[in-house]
């Protein structure tokens, strides 16, 4: 069965502060793909990066970035300067087939 | 480009009713997902559907079920309400997805309900 584990469940930093948000995922297939998702209080699930099993190259928008580590089997997220924005529940997804299993979410509070 | 729109947004039943939610996907998707979500499981996978037809299924008793229509719109019903299927369910429509060639789900607004 597929499994993703967010540990971290809360975060709080100040603004301007870089946070990771960890993410370790367990499958048995060797194609698949990884999401990650934000929530803000509106409740809404906004799309942030899909990376597929064959591509374990960082990616980079803004002040976003991606990790994806294989051998670890980790995809993390950091964000860089952080904004009161920011602020919201962060879900890391793994596909099987048609279907997402979603970690538990990682609450992320930036304070002014 | 319209997203992802659900209807109601809101809703509150009594246990025993059953309740009809509907989602209409982006223009031009043809998969749609169902989710739900509360605190204590998180977010976990209702059904999908795929040209009219449901490709897969979670671990939700019968009293779950749904359908889709041709033109991609889908609806989700549930019977015999308990009060702990008070949760937030989301619908996410994708272009398509043929084996394990994935593409992003874009998620609507939810529907919370509440069973009192």
């Amino acid at each position: 069965a597929q499994k993703v584990t967010q540990a971290q469940t809360e975060i709080s930093v100040v603004e301007k502060e870089d946070v990771t948000l960890d993410c370790v995922y367990e499958t048995r297939d060797t194609t698949y793909y990884l999401f990650w998702y934000k929530q803000p209080p509106s409740g809404e699930l906004v799309f942030l990066i899909r990376r597929n099993s064959f591509d374990e190259q960082n990616e980079i928008s803004g002040r976003y970035s991606w990790n994806f580590q294989k051998s670890t089997s980790s995809f993390n997220f950091t964000i860089t300067a952080s904004q009161v924005v920011d602020s919201a529940v962060y879900f890391c997804a793994l596909s099987e087939a048609s279907k997402l299993t979603f970690g538990k979410g990682i609450t992320l509070s930036v304070r002014p | 480009k319209a997203g992802v729109t659900q209807t109601p947004r809101y809703l509150i039943k009594t246990r025993g009713q059953q309740v009809t939610l509907s989602c209409s996907p982006i223009s031009g998707h043809r998969s749609v997902s169902w989710y739900q979500q509360t605190p204590g499981q998180g977010l976990q996978f209702l059904f999908e559907y795929f040209s009219e037809t449901q490709r897969n299924k979670g671990n939700f008793p019968g009293r779950f079920s749904g359908r889709q229509f041709s033109n991609s719109r889908s609806e989700m019903n549930v019977s015999t309400l308990e009060l702990g299927d008070s949760a937030l369910y989301l619908c996410a429509s994708s272009l398509w997805s043929r084996g394990n060639s994935y593409n992003e789900q874009f998620f609507g607004p939810g529907t919370r309900l509440t069973v009192l």
